[in-house]
């Protein structure tokens, strides 16, 4: 089975842009989550789909926005970009039900510049 | 999150040795706790969990021990080896909520 797929694997933007990040999950996984990934803050949640349904959000701003598909594949958006918004990209897959296990992508490094 | 910082907390041990790396958990109501390993350019890989019903689970060279009484997680790797060089993050999770609170983390090197 093919894992979580996350393109692109790395990304330059300048301040003000907006970002699209792509994630395909592994197949037959109906829940996708996103995480931002930074040296100051860790690991942190920013969304969780389900069935083309947000059903969690992290504490994010408004420009962090997110939508699945009903293939189940998952982009997310960010607007008006700032310099802070650099960081590793992370997206994860889950069946959707009983398991909290998440299997992550190897992420779309952002820089902003 | 807990701040992570270029200042991870490191743990060095030799090739062969046990390690042990520790997590203090924040939400007495989480109920379910997972290690990932991380290395360099990758996402984080799944290692083991449990349940907050159990306070030890085994694996294949790996323990988790759960402490709920003092919000305590480690992860024992048995006779390490170079290939467990990454970083290890704890993660919590409380009642079904889908969204996983991760630890600050710690690197772990081994010298061989």
């Amino acid at each position: 089975k093919a894992g979580v797929t996350q393109t692109p694997r790395y990304l330059i933007k300048t301040r003000g842009q907006q970002v699209t990040l792509s994630c395909s999950p592994i197949s037959g996984h109906r829940s996708v989550s996103w995480y931002q990934q930074t040296p100051g803050q860790g690991l942190q949640f920013l969304f969780e789909y389900f069935s083309e349904t947000q059903r969690n959000k992290g504490n994010f701003p408004g420009r962090f926005s997110g939508r699945q598909f009903s293939n189940s594949r998952s982009e997310m958006n960010v607007s008006t970009l700032e310099l802070g918004d650099s960081a590793l990209y992370l997206c994860a897959s889950r069946p959707g039900t009983g398991t909290e296990k998440l299997f992550f992508g190897s992420g779309t490094q952002l820089s902003v510049l | 999150g807990e701040s992570v910082g270029l200042h991870l907390p490191t743990l060095s041990v030799q090739e062969g040795d046990n390690s042990i790396i520790n997590c203090a958990y924040s939400n007495s109501a989480s109920d379910y706790f997972i290690w990932y390993k991380q290395e360099s350019g990758k996402g984080p890989q799944f290692i083991i969990d449990i349940r907050s019903n159990m306070d030890k689970r085994q694996g294949q060279r790996v323990t988790v021990l759960l402490n709920k009484t003092v919000k305590h997680l480690s992860l024992q790797i048995a006779a390490t080896q170079p290939g467990d060089s990454a970083v290890y993050f704890c993660a919590e999770a409380m009642d079904s909520s889908y969204k996983l609170i991760f630890g600050s983390g710690t690197r772990l090197l081994v010298r061989p």
